[in-house]
């Protein structure tokens, strides 16, 4: 157990709805990451926050958005869902901007 | 564009084997590499990470090569065993870049045969 918390465990909704994904990070972590993980793309970085900012980011779509709360967990908003967003979504965290990064164990998307 | 690539895709070794995962970089900026193992339904996990100023890193049956002037490196899994059985990722960052991103190769699935 990595001490990294991610909800829902699967998800299952329909194309053009918008869910919310949700990581609580290791105790102490300042920052969190979020990946996704596709079949044919394998394990993409989508966007990093440190202490409630954002940090760094990868390929995230515009429909995608993401942000940090003051008690450090974070939230992962996906909209107007395709079917080529089905996939699972990580979320990791590090004690500082940067360092060694932990694993949640993901929340598995899949778009009807 | 793909920044790390890992061969081979898949491979399947005996019990007592020997395991080994190769991985190639371009971005020269790249100086953390850390590799990841990830079971089914779970997330990846750290298994071994190294810096480029050192050309190898052992911990017990793992032991990461490093090769700065090809850029390479690769993942030895010594003595491999049934709960070996995973997929293993190489992963690569920057200090220079903003932020912390790792850049995944595309993964190796690895079946240890008892």
């Amino acid at each position: 157990d990595s001490g990294v918390t991610q909800t829902p465990k699967h998800l299952i909704t329909a194309t053009g709805q918008r869910v919310t994904l949700r990581c609580s990070p290791r105790s102490g972590d300042l920052s969190v990451y979020w990946y996704q993980q596709s079949l044919d793309q394998g394990l993409q970085f989508l966007i990093q926050y440190y202490n409630g900012e954002e940090r760094a980011k990868g390929n995230i779509l515009e429909r995608f958005s993401a942000q940090q709360f003051p008690d450090l967990h974070s939230e992962l908003n996906l909209s107007s869902l395709e079917l080529g967003d089905s996939a699972l979504y990580f979320c990791a965290s590090s004690q500082e901007g940067r360092g060694t990064q932990y694993f949640g164990p993901g929340t598995r998307l899949l778009v009807l | 564009q793909q920044q790390v690539k890992q061969s081979p895709q898949s491979l399947i070794v005996q019990k007592g084997g020997i395991s080994i995962i190769n991985c190639a970089y371009e971005n020269t900026a790249f100086d953390y590499f850390p590799w990841y193992q990830q079971f089914p339904g779970k997330g990846p996990a750290l298994l071994i990470a190294i810096r480029p100023d050192v050309s190898e890193k052992k911990e017990g049956r793992f032991t990461i090569s490093f090769n700065k002037s090809a850029k390479q490196f690769s993942l030895h899994i010594m003595d491999s065993q049934p709960g070996d059985s995973a997929t293993y990722f190489c992963a690569a960052s920057s200090s220079k870049a903003a932020g912390n991103k790792l850049t995944f190769g595309g993964g190796t699935r690895v079946l240890v045969k008892p």
